[in-house]
């Protein structure tokens, strides 16, 4: 099976600056990521795919790069709704597997 | 709009089976593959099964080959999920998703809780 493993596992930013998550496949996959929020209680919310690609209705601030093994997800101008935690997840093969996520918090 | 709603969850004994549905509506359900990703309490994501839109390729995680099967209604526009031999570690919330365009899902359940437990 693929890993994925995100990085950091938290972080703390300030209300306006700019955040990049991390992800690392344990091989090529090409661009074949997607990215989620998650929100406490909630489902999660579908942001991205292939790589960087935005879901319908998703916001420009949230973008996403990479391919091959290394995959950033960046959310410019931070807010306090932006608060939660982001998963990215492989599709190039079967079983699809998750990143471990990175919780995002306000400073 | 695409919707879904989980039923079906509950407290289960170890080694029971129980089955959970995802209703679909919104959508053209015998459209789109179907997903289970389930989350533990406290933990991350963890893609469970895909079922293709007309049924014919089905795909599990290793955690659940050979104890649930993944299945589809499209005349009821019915997702399932047949949990057997259940374990303490099946003990999550499992949300069905949409498929789009095998790369990711677009549209999510509310989640069903299944507690796994004597």
């Amino acid at each position: 099976d693929i890993q994925m493993t995100q990085s950091p596992s938290s972080l703390s930013a300030s209300v306006g600056d700019t955040v990049t998550i991390t992800c690392r496949a344990s091989q090529g996959i090409r661009a074949s990521v997607s990215w989620y929020q998650q929100k406490p209680g909630k489902a999660p919310d579908s942001l991205l795919y292939a790589a960087s690609r935005l879901h319908s209705g998703v916001p420009s601030k949230f973008s996403g790069s990479g391919s091959g093994t290394d995959f950033t997800l960046t959310i410019s101008s931070l807010q306090p709704e932006d608060c939660a935690t982001y998963y990215c997840q492989q599709y190039f093969s079967y079983p699809w597997t998750f990143g471990q996520g990175t919780k995002v918090e306000i400073k | 709009q695409a919707q879904l709603v989980e039923s079906g969850g509950g407290v289960i004994q170890p080694g029971r089976s129980l089955r959970v549905s995802c209703a679909a509506s919104g959508f053209l359900f015998s459209g789109y593959g179907m997903h289970w990703v389930r989350q533990a309490p406290g933990k991350g994501l963890e893609w469970v099964a895909v079922i293709w839109h007309d049924g014919s390729n089905i795909n599990y995680a290793d955690s659940v080959k050979g104890r649930f099967t993944i299945s589809r209604d499209n005349s009821k526009n019915t997702l399932y999920l047949q949990m057997d031999s259940l374990r303490a570690e099946d003990t999550a919330v499992y949300y069905c998703a949409r498929d789009y365009h095998r790369t990711s899902v677009d549209s999510w359940g509310q989640g069903t809780l299944v507690t796994v437990s004597t």
